[in-house]
């Protein structure tokens, strides 16, 4: 059973395309990350969304938009690609009550690749 | 604004010697602590996190990590690395339980036959 799921999990894309990425959790967490890891494999967040909360980091530019059609999903659509977007973009997902309180727990990333 | 250093990018050990990984953070109360281990072409998962209490926490696969708030670290420690252990591991920090994770800049292990 995958707790944190996402496609695709390679893509291969041209500059100025727009493309989506869906993660699913099954976890019943009610919040939602995004993060990004670049080739040095520096990690960032890029987004945090709690029900109708949204948190975006202010360096992530607007042609990044998250969208949750419900708890369990957060999709990351992209616009206008361009090549600096190359990177390996992981979803996480967390839980603010129980056990497993604040841990996050984290998708299997998916390596996109803007040509 | 809150940060996270990892000082060492590399570190190769021999199989069966002890680890430790540093990490430290900048932050002006105790943030939430985290250590993740990435293998390659993998996502990350939760080796241990602090949130209060006892300074020395217990993790999987025989890592443990000790806070030292005079220090502000909070470095991973493993007495004997085996050869599955080679990975990146990446420290992290949060300001409060539910925030958005820092992550440091990771250590590449490399362990040795």
């Amino acid at each position: 059973d995958t707790a944190v799921s996402q496609t695709p999990k390679y893509l291969v894309t041209q500059m100025g395309n727009d493309k989506s990425i869906k993660c699913e959790q099954n976890l019943g967490h009610d919040t939602m990350y995004w993060y990004k890891q670049d080739s040095k494999k520096f990690l960032k967040i890029m987004f945090s969304y709690n029900n109708k909360e949204l948190i975006i980091n202010e360096t992530v530019p607007n042609r990044f938009s998250p969208k949750s059609p419900d708890k369990a999903h957060l999709n990351l659509h992209i616009n206008s690609l361009e090549l600096g977007d190359s990177a390996v973009y992981f979803c996480a997902s967390s839980q603010k009550r129980g056990p497993s309180y604040n841990e996050q727990f984290f998708g299997p990333g998916t390596r996109l690749t803007v040509l | 604004a809150q940060s996270v250093t990892q000082p060492d990018i590399h570190i190769t050990v021999s199989e069966g010697a002890s680890l430790e990984l540093r990490c430290n953070y900048s932050y002006g109360a105790t943030p939430y602590l985290f250590w993740y281990v990435q293998s390659p072409g993998q996502g990350l998962q939760l080796l241990l996190k602090y949130f209060s209490g006892d300074t020395l926490v217990q993790g999987i696969k025989g890592f443990e990590a000790e806070f030292k708030r005079s220090q502000s670290s909070f470095n991973l420690r493993k007495p004997s690395v085996h050869w599955s252990d080679a990975a990146e591991y990446f420290c992290a920090v949060a300001l409060n339980a539910g925030n958005m994770l820092t992550f440091g800049g990771g250590t590449r292990l490399m362990v040795k036959p």
